[in-house]
Protein backbone atom coordinates (compact mmCIF):
# COMPACT_ATOMS: atom_id res chain seq x y z
CA UNK A 1 0.00 0.00 0.00
CA UNK A 2 1.83 2.97 -1.18
CA UNK A 3 1.82 5.88 1.30
CA UNK A 4 1.83 9.80 0.43
CA UNK A 5 4.14 10.52 -2.61
CA UNK A 6 5.44 13.73 -3.69
CA UNK A 7 7.30 15.48 -6.73
CA UNK A 8 9.57 16.42 -7.46
CA UNK A 9 12.01 16.04 -4.55
CA UNK A 10 14.19 18.76 -4.69
CA UNK A 11 13.75 22.02 -6.76
CA UNK A 12 15.11 25.17 -7.56
CA UNK A 13 13.62 27.79 -9.55
CA UNK A 14 14.50 31.76 -10.22
CA UNK A 15 12.24 34.89 -8.59
CA UNK A 16 9.41 35.53 -11.16
CA UNK A 17 9.14 31.77 -12.12
CA UNK A 18 6.30 29.49 -11.31
CA UNK A 19 5.96 26.17 -9.94
CA UNK A 20 4.00 23.51 -9.74
CA UNK A 21 4.18 20.53 -6.92
CA UNK A 22 2.41 16.94 -7.20
CA UNK A 23 0.96 14.53 -4.74
CA UNK A 24 -0.27 11.44 -4.62
CA UNK A 25 -2.51 10.29 -1.57
CA UNK A 26 -2.80 7.71 0.31
CA UNK A 27 -4.85 4.84 -1.06
CA UNK A 28 -8.07 5.08 0.18
CA UNK A 29 -7.83 9.04 1.39
CA UNK A 30 -9.81 11.65 -0.19
CA UNK A 31 -8.72 14.81 1.41
CA UNK A 32 -5.47 16.80 0.70
CA UNK A 33 -3.48 19.27 2.81
CA UNK A 34 -0.49 21.29 1.77
CA UNK A 35 2.00 22.61 4.14
CA UNK A 36 4.98 25.41 3.72
CA UNK A 37 7.68 24.37 6.51
CA UNK A 38 10.63 26.84 6.40
CA UNK A 39 13.56 26.02 8.91
CA UNK A 40 13.27 25.58 12.60
CA UNK A 41 8.84 26.29 11.73
CA UNK A 42 5.90 23.92 12.52
CA UNK A 43 4.25 23.30 9.06
CA UNK A 44 2.16 26.28 8.08
CA UNK A 45 -1.15 25.16 6.64
CA UNK A 46 -1.59 26.62 3.01
CA UNK A 47 -5.00 25.02 2.08
CA UNK A 48 -6.97 21.66 1.92
CA UNK A 49 -8.71 19.89 -1.01
CA UNK A 50 -11.62 17.75 -1.01
CA UNK A 51 -14.00 16.72 -3.98
CA UNK A 52 -11.92 18.73 -6.35
CA UNK A 53 -12.78 21.72 -4.18
CA UNK A 54 -10.69 24.10 -1.52
CA UNK A 55 -12.07 23.57 1.18
CA UNK A 56 -10.47 25.50 3.71
CA UNK A 57 -7.36 28.07 3.26
CA UNK A 58 -4.65 29.02 5.29
CA UNK A 59 -3.35 33.00 5.57
CA UNK A 60 -1.36 32.90 1.85
CA UNK A 61 -1.40 34.94 -0.82
CA UNK A 62 -3.42 34.20 -4.00
CA UNK A 63 -0.03 33.27 -5.73
CA UNK A 64 -0.40 29.99 -4.06
CA UNK A 65 -3.36 28.44 -6.04
CA UNK A 66 -4.03 24.39 -6.18
CA UNK A 67 -6.32 21.71 -7.84
CA UNK A 68 -7.36 18.00 -7.05
CA UNK A 69 -8.56 15.98 -9.65
CA UNK A 70 -11.19 13.08 -9.98
CA UNK A 71 -8.07 10.40 -8.75
CA UNK A 72 -7.78 12.66 -5.51
CA UNK A 73 -4.43 13.35 -6.68
CA UNK A 74 -3.42 17.13 -6.54
CA UNK A 75 -1.13 19.91 -7.39
CA UNK A 76 0.78 22.75 -5.61
CA UNK A 77 0.74 25.89 -8.13
CA UNK A 78 2.76 29.37 -6.78
CA UNK A 79 3.59 32.19 -9.46
CA UNK A 80 5.38 35.31 -9.17
CA UNK A 81 8.35 32.99 -6.39
CA UNK A 82 10.01 35.33 -4.06
CA UNK A 83 12.63 34.78 -2.01
CA UNK A 84 10.44 33.98 0.88
CA UNK A 85 8.93 31.20 -1.01
CA UNK A 86 12.38 29.24 -0.62
CA UNK A 87 10.61 26.14 1.64
CA UNK A 88 9.61 22.53 2.56
CA UNK A 89 6.50 21.74 0.83
CA UNK A 90 4.55 19.15 2.46
CA UNK A 91 1.48 17.32 1.26
CA UNK A 92 -0.68 15.37 3.41
CA UNK A 93 -3.41 13.54 3.06
CA UNK A 94 -6.46 12.23 5.25
CA UNK A 95 -9.64 10.42 4.86
CA UNK A 96 -11.58 11.84 7.82
CA UNK A 97 -11.02 13.40 10.78
CA UNK A 98 -7.62 15.01 11.95
CA UNK A 99 -4.79 12.25 11.64
CA UNK A 100 -3.23 13.17 8.69
CA UNK A 101 -0.11 11.00 6.36
CA UNK A 102 2.66 13.37 4.97
CA UNK A 103 4.37 12.68 1.96
CA UNK A 104 8.61 12.85 2.16
CA UNK A 105 8.02 17.24 1.11
CA UNK A 106 9.36 18.95 -2.07
CA UNK A 107 11.97 21.03 -1.34
CA UNK A 108 12.01 23.97 -3.32
CA UNK A 109 14.98 26.97 -3.63
CA UNK A 110 14.31 30.29 -5.01
CA UNK A 111 17.14 32.23 -6.23
CA UNK B 1 -6.35 33.79 17.58
CA UNK B 2 -5.82 30.28 17.98
CA UNK B 3 -1.91 29.26 19.23
CA UNK B 4 -0.09 26.37 20.10
CA UNK B 5 3.27 27.21 21.78
CA UNK B 6 5.50 23.87 22.40
CA UNK B 7 7.98 24.23 25.22
CA UNK B 8 11.35 23.74 25.10
CA UNK B 9 12.27 24.68 21.71
CA UNK B 10 15.33 22.35 21.85
CA UNK B 11 16.58 19.97 24.00
CA UNK B 12 20.15 17.85 24.42
CA UNK B 13 19.86 15.29 26.54
CA UNK B 14 22.18 11.78 26.82
CA UNK B 15 21.08 8.00 26.36
CA UNK B 16 18.95 6.71 28.61
CA UNK B 17 17.51 10.00 30.15
CA UNK B 18 14.05 10.63 30.29
CA UNK B 19 12.18 13.66 28.58
CA UNK B 20 9.60 15.80 29.19
CA UNK B 21 7.78 17.91 26.12
CA UNK B 22 5.02 20.67 26.46
CA UNK B 23 2.17 21.51 24.51
CA UNK B 24 -0.03 24.31 25.53
CA UNK B 25 -3.00 25.75 23.46
CA UNK B 26 -5.71 28.42 22.90
CA UNK B 27 -7.96 27.63 20.92
CA UNK B 28 -11.91 27.94 19.79
CA UNK B 29 -13.78 24.76 20.01
CA UNK B 30 -10.88 21.99 20.78
CA UNK B 31 -11.71 18.88 19.32
CA UNK B 32 -8.07 16.99 19.55
CA UNK B 33 -4.25 17.14 19.96
CA UNK B 34 -2.20 15.55 18.25
CA UNK B 35 1.29 14.74 18.56
CA UNK B 36 3.92 13.95 15.46
CA UNK B 37 7.67 13.45 14.98
CA UNK B 38 9.75 14.61 12.25
CA UNK B 39 12.63 13.12 11.56
CA UNK B 40 13.87 14.22 7.82
CA UNK B 41 11.22 15.18 6.31
CA UNK B 42 7.83 13.95 6.69
CA UNK B 43 6.31 14.06 10.32
CA UNK B 44 4.72 10.98 11.02
CA UNK B 45 1.74 10.19 13.51
CA UNK B 46 2.44 9.60 17.31
CA UNK B 47 -0.71 9.82 19.23
CA UNK B 48 -4.43 11.92 18.86
CA UNK B 49 -5.65 12.75 22.29
CA UNK B 50 -9.15 13.80 22.84
CA UNK B 51 -10.04 12.75 26.49
CA UNK B 52 -8.58 14.51 29.85
CA UNK B 53 -6.52 12.08 31.82
CA UNK B 54 -6.09 8.87 29.72
CA UNK B 55 -2.33 8.31 28.95
CA UNK B 56 -1.87 6.78 25.73
CA UNK B 57 1.08 4.85 25.41
CA UNK B 58 3.20 3.27 22.73
CA UNK B 59 6.62 1.87 23.94
CA UNK B 60 8.47 4.31 25.48
CA UNK B 61 6.57 6.91 24.38
CA UNK B 62 3.84 7.96 26.25
CA UNK B 63 0.77 11.12 25.98
CA UNK B 64 -1.32 12.57 28.05
CA UNK B 65 -4.20 15.82 28.17
CA UNK B 66 -5.24 17.93 30.46
CA UNK B 67 -7.99 20.05 28.97
CA UNK B 68 -8.18 21.72 32.49
CA UNK B 69 -4.64 23.15 31.86
CA UNK B 70 -5.19 23.72 27.85
CA UNK B 71 -1.96 21.46 27.42
CA UNK B 72 -0.52 18.10 26.95
CA UNK B 73 2.57 16.25 27.89
CA UNK B 74 4.69 14.04 25.63
CA UNK B 75 7.10 11.62 27.46
CA UNK B 76 9.93 9.74 26.04
CA UNK B 77 11.88 7.32 28.50
CA UNK B 78 15.35 5.36 27.99
CA UNK B 79 16.05 7.82 25.46
CA UNK B 80 18.24 6.39 22.41
CA UNK B 81 19.95 8.40 19.47
CA UNK B 82 17.10 7.40 16.86
CA UNK B 83 14.98 9.75 19.41
CA UNK B 84 16.28 12.71 18.03
CA UNK B 85 14.11 13.95 15.90
CA UNK B 86 11.52 17.41 15.72
CA UNK B 87 8.39 16.26 17.58
CA UNK B 88 5.47 18.29 16.38
CA UNK B 89 2.46 19.15 18.22
CA UNK B 90 -1.00 19.58 16.58
CA UNK B 91 -4.67 20.91 17.86
CA UNK B 92 -7.86 20.46 15.88
CA UNK B 93 -10.03 23.27 16.65
CA UNK B 94 -13.64 24.75 15.31
CA UNK B 95 -16.87 23.98 14.36
CA UNK B 96 -17.77 21.30 11.98
CA UNK B 97 -16.84 20.76 8.38
CA UNK B 98 -15.27 23.33 6.91
CA UNK B 99 -14.34 25.52 9.90
CA UNK B 100 -12.30 22.57 11.57
CA UNK B 101 -8.31 23.21 11.48
CA UNK B 102 -5.24 21.95 12.40
CA UNK B 103 -3.07 24.83 14.05
CA UNK B 104 0.52 23.79 14.41
CA UNK B 105 3.29 24.53 16.98
CA UNK B 106 6.75 25.05 16.23
CA UNK B 107 8.15 21.87 17.60
CA UNK B 108 10.43 20.80 19.81
CA UNK B 109 13.68 19.97 18.22
CA UNK B 110 15.65 16.76 20.63
CA UNK B 111 18.71 15.73 20.40
CA UNK B 112 20.18 12.51 22.15
CA UNK B 113 23.34 12.06 22.76
CA UNK B 114 25.55 8.84 22.70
Amino acid sequence: DAGVTQSPTHLIKTRGQQVTLRCSPKSGHDTVSWYQQALGQGPQFIFQYYEEEERQRGNFPDRFSGHQFPNYSSELNVNALLLGDSALYLCASSLWGPEQYFGPGTRLTVT
Amino acid sequence: EDKVVQSPLSLVVHEGDTVTLNCSYEVTNFRSLLWYKQEKKAPTFLFMLTSSGIEKKSGRLSSILDKKELSSILNITATQTGDSAIYLCAVEAGWAGNNRKLIWGLGTSLAVNP
